[in-house]
């Protein structure tokens, strides 16, 4: 297995533009979960999705949305692009949604907003 | 309110010397906690978790529940143990599991 993996590694916006990132869950698990990550700083917790319905939500405004396909592949939509969305954007799959469950994290899309 | 806080951004020992890495947290239920680790151009990974209670490359963590800590100890550093360390807490709130992330320790081990 390939692990988590996420597209595409690098992307290069401005401002107002939106972005589209996806991720491909470990084969049988059904939670994926969205960090950003911004230089110099811990990953934050942005979404949650468990078979395919939003479970939770970090504090992060409107223009952050995503979405949970069939196969449990995700996407993170970010519209109206700002400065400060420039990040790492970390996915991670878990099997189920336990709290001792270890998260699993794939390579990141390094997203630069101009 | 859920918090993780690392208060070393940068941590520098010498080769065979002990390394710790702390770790407070702020947590109203029970907690869960994790020891991430980020090799240079590696994807973040697990190195450890409480609940497991098990030595990962050398490196140990107890929870300290009275203290809120779960502080990250090696007796030996070893150079290939330089690298990005993450404390989180796992929270399980609204069916929603998340990871709450300290800002990391940078550990530098020194020839």
């Amino acid at each position: 297995d390939a692990g988590v993996t996420q597209s595409p590694t690098h992307l290069i916006k401005t401002r107002g533009q939106h972005v589209t990132l996806r991720c491909s869950p470990i084969s049988g698990h059904k939670s994926v979960s969205w960090y950003q990550q911004v230089l110099g700083q811990g990953p934050q917790f942005i979404f949650q999705y468990y078979e395919k319905e939003e479970r939770g939500r970090g504090n992060f405004p409107d223009r952050f949305s995503a979405r949970q396909f069939p196969n449990y592949s995700s996407e993170l939509n970010v519209n109206a692009l700002l400065l400060g969305d420039s990040a790492l954007y970390l996915c991670a799959s878990t099997p189920r949604l336990e709290a001792t469950d270890t998260q699993y994290f794939g390579p990141g899309t390094r997203l630069t907003v101009l | 309110a859920q918090r993780v806080t690392q208060p070393e951004k940068l941590l520098s020992v010498f080769k065979g010397a002990p390394v710790e890495l702390k770790c407070n947290y702020s947590y109203s239920g029970s907690p869960e906690l994790f020891w991430y680790v980020q090799y240079s151009r590696q994807r973040l990974q697990l190195l450890l978790r409480h609940i497991s209670r098990e030595s990962i490359k050398g490196f140990t963590a107890d929870l300290n529940k009275g203290e809120t800590s779960f502080h990250l100890k090696k007796p030996f550093a070893q150079e290939e143990d330089s690298a990005m360390y993450y404390c989180a807490l796992s929270a399980l709130g609204q069916g929603a599991q998340k990871l709450v992330f300290g800002q990391g320790t940078r550990l530098t081990i020194n020839p």
